[in-house]
């Protein structure tokens, strides 16, 4: 019973070489997420989508796109991997749409380790 | 936009000692600060948050507090365990349009000795 899962937990490619990495969540959440984490362990925001709706987006370079088909998953495609891309990648999600309550914990997925050659 | 800083980067304490971690931010419009605990492998858990109209909140071992005027906000870990080792990271947002977005202090490793 996974709340959020994310695929492959590891990834090791050669620069230049285009990857996905998947997330779905089974919580009933509108609201998903995308984190870096780098080798310092430091963790920044990178996209928050609602309802399959892009609202979040902190100035990753445009070879990063997430994408969402539906509320459950959302996707991150990364082209022209670079070296400086390895890092470990969490998907995370929450309830933002709720009355009487203005912040939600976010559920985090076990991370993907991407390591870029 | 919100800088945290979170310190100390490592902390090490004996199996029953308290443990402290404390961060400070930048934006005065944050009003909430949840804290998360990630262990080896592993995503980051919530373990407590406090909203910015308390100034302290207690679950179990745990509890954090907030001082708005001072923008810093604290977590206390009493009785420490050594399952309590992990990396700790503390966290501000405000609400925007929709969407909760979390900036990150750079964590804590705690080690409890047993």
């Amino acid at each position: 019973d996974t709340a959020v899962s994310q695929t492959p937990k590891y990834l090791v490619t050669q620069m230049g070489n285009d990857k996905s990495i998947k997330c779905e969540q089974n919580l009933g959440h509108d609201t998903m997420y995308w984190y870096k984490q780098d080798s310092k362990k430091f963790l920044k925001i990178m996209f928050s989508y609602n309802n399959k709706e892009l609202i979040i987006n902190e100035t990753v370079p445009n070879r990063f796109s997430p994408k969402s088909p539906d509320k459950a998953h959302l996707n991150l495609h990364i082209n022209s991997l670079e070296l400086g891309d390895s890092a470990v990648y969490f998907c995370a999600s929450s309830q933002e749409y709720q009355p009487l309550s203005s912040y939600n914990e976010q559920f985090f997925g076990p991370g993907t380790r991407l390591t870029v050659l | 936009g919100e800088n945290v800083e979170q310190h100390p980067s490592t902390l090490s304490v004996q199996e029953g000692d308290s443990a402290v971690i404390k961060c400070t931010y930048s934006d005065s419009a944050s009003n909430y600060f949840p804290w998360y605990k990630q262990e080896l492998g592993k995503g980051p858990q919530l373990i407590i948050d406090i909203r910015s109209n308390v100034g302290e909140k207690k679950d179990q071992r745990i509890a954090v507090t907030l001082n708005k005027t001072a923008k810093h906000f604290s977590l206390h870990i009493t009785e420490t365990q050594p399952e309590d080792s992990a990396v700790y990271f503390c966290a501000a947002s405000k609400r925007r349009n929709a969407g909760n977005m979390l900036t990150f202090g750079g964590g804590t490793r705690l080690m409890v000795k047993p």
